[in-house]
C-alpha cells in the first residue's frame, strides 16, 4: 500500500523559514517524480513544485519561485520542501503527491497534508 | 483566479446525473488529452477519479466518466449517491506544468 506522510508544518512568522518532509513507502520511491501541492484555507488546489525521480530536474510555480526549494533523498525515501521568506499567503495545507507514470502525468496518491501557518 | 474555470457549485438529487465543466484554452485543455479530475471530501486529501480526459484508475466507480469538447472538459457523475457530496477539481498536466481549476462543490440534495 502506498503511503505518503508529511510533517514539519507549524506556525512561523512572516519572513521566516520552514522545512517540510514527506516520507514515502509502498512503492519504489526512486523511480517516481514527486510533487508538492498546497491548499489555502477554504480555497482550491495550487501546484507548488515538482522534482524528477533522480532529483536532477526541479520545477516551481510562479508564486514560490526563488523562495522555495524542493529536494529528495532517495536513500531515505523522503521528499523535502524548504520554504524561505514566507509570506501570509503561503498559509496552506501542503500535500506531497506521487506521479502516476513517467512523462505527462496526474497524481495518483496524496499524503494527508501538513498545515503551515504564516503569521503577520 | 484559476487558469481553468469551473462552476462554483452544482447540485443534484440521489439517482440523478450531473455534469461539471472545466474550461481552459487551446493551449491547455483544448490541445492535449492531459486532463484529470479529483474528488476531495472535507478534511481529506484529493483522490484521482479520471485521467487522460476519460480514463479511470483501478478501483474508481464507473459512475464517474470524463469527456472533452474543444476547450472544455467535463466530469459526469451518474446515479448520484449521498457520498458523492464533495469538492471536485479538474487539472491540466504536462511534464513541465500543472494547473488546477477553482473547484466545484457538489451538493446531493
Amino acid at each position: 500500500e502506498v503511503q505518503l506522510v508529511e510533517s514539519g508544518g507549524g506556525l512561523v512568522q512572516r519572513g521566516g523559514s520552514l522545512r517540510l518532509s514527506c516520507v514515502a513507502s509502498g512503492f519504489t520511491f526512486s523511480s517516481h517524480a514527486m510533487n508538492w501541492v498546497r491548499q489555502a484555507p477554504g480555497e482550491g488546489l495550487e501546484w507548488v513544485s515538482a522534482i524528477s525521480a533522480g532529483g536532477g530536474l526541479t520545477l516551481y510555480g510562479d508564486s514560490v519561485q526563488g523562495r522555495f526549494t524542493i529536494s529528495r533523498d532517495n536513500s531515505r525515501n523522503t521528499l523535502y520542501l524548504q520554504m524561505d521568506s514566507l509570506r501570509a499567503e503561503d498559509t496552506a495545507i501542503y500535500y506531497c503527491a506521487k506521479v502516476f507514470r513517467l512523462g505527462d502525468t496526474p497524481f495518483d496518491h496524496w499524503g494527508q497534508g501538513t498545515l503551515v501557518t504564516v503569521s503577520s | 483566479q484559476s487558469a481553468l474555470t469551473q462552476p462554483a457549485s452544482v447540485s443534484g438529487s440521489p439517482g440523478q446525473s450531473i455534469t461539471i465543466s472545466c474550461t481552459g484554452t487551446s493551449s491547455d485543455v483544448g490541445g492535449y488529452k492531459f486532463v484529470s479530475w479529483y474528488q476531495q471530501h472535507p478534511a481529506t486529501a484529493p483522490k484521482l477519479l479520471i485521467y487522460d480526459v476519460s480514463d479511470r484508475p483501478s478501483g474508481v466507480s464507473n459512475r464517474f466518466s470524463g469527456s472533452k469538447s474543444g476547450n472544455t472538459a467535463s466530469l459526469t457523475i451518474s446515479g448520484l449517491q449521498p457520498e458523492d457530496e464533495a469538492d471536485y477539481y479538474c487539472s491540466f498536466y504536462t511534464s513541465t506544468r500543472v494547473m488546477f481549476g477553482g473547484g466545484t462543490k457538489l451538493t446531493v440534495l
